[in-house]
């Protein structure tokens, strides 16, 4: 499976502020997704993030409040904007596998803390 | 949509021990079942799959078992270790939503 590495590992904000996550692929990939993970909870999908098309956004996600970039096959980012102690969470991007055919692999996370 | 329910929530299982973790999903036309392991502070990573085409599939100590009749599908740890423990989610693909949806997750302890 690919190698993903985002960036930062973690981080604590002030509210108000925003934060870029970074996910790095080590291979090109079609398929990249962002989730959110709060502490004891499951996943929740943020987006789906296509290279050349705006990112897809699930219910309760807009992209005024997570903008995503996706410039090319082995990257993307997710901006929390604005943020508020809600945002408090884990970040993760995740892609599909060589074979696209669902399976998806995650990267590390990003722990956000914001006081 | 697509819904997955997780049971246990929680599973307590002494050392050498089999584990069972089961998950109902309600879109019928769904065709893909992986089950992700997280261990504390760590990513999820995915452990097996199985797809709609096969009823069982077995990696070692883990296996799958899916019925697509009455739509749940199970995990099953054999001969459990100390480093089993962990959080296991399972998860469908659902074609009507083209996504995968998790379920809550299972914690399971591992007992010496």
């Amino acid at each position: 499976s690919a190698v993903i590495s985002q960036k930062p590992s973690r981080d604590i904000c002030q509210r108000g502020t925003s934060l870029t996550i970074q996910c790095q692929v080590d291979s090109q990939v079609t398929m990249m997704f962002w989730y959110r993970q709060q502490p004891g909870q499951s996943l929740t999908l943020i987006a789906t993030a296509n290279q050349g098309s705006e990112a897809t956004y699930e219910s309760g996600f807009v992209i005024d409040k997570f903008p995503i970039s996706r410039p090319n096959l082995t990257f993307s980012t997710l901006t929390v904007s604005n943020m508020s102690p809600e945002d408090s969470s884990i970040y993760l991007c995740s892609v599909e596998g060589a074979s696209r055919d669902h399976e998806q692999y995650f990267g590390p996370g990003t722990r956000l803390t914001v006081t | 949509g697509e819904n997955v329910e997780q049971h246990p929530s929680t599973l307590s299982v002494q050392e050498g021990d089999s584990a069972v973790i089961k998950c109902t999903y309600s879109d019928s036309a769904s065709n893909y079942f992986p089950w992700y392991k997280q261990e504390l502070g760590k990513r999820p990573q995915l452990i097996i799959d199985i797809r709609s085409n096969v009823g069982e599939k077995k990696d070692q100590r883990i296996a799958v078992t899916l019925n697509k009749t009455a739509k749940h599908f199970s995990l099953h740890i054999t001969e459990t270790q100390p480093e089993d423990s962990a959080v296991y989610f399972c998860a469908a693909f659902g074609r009507r939503d083209d996504k995968i949806i998790f379920g809550k997750g299972t914690r399971l302890h591992i007992l010496p």
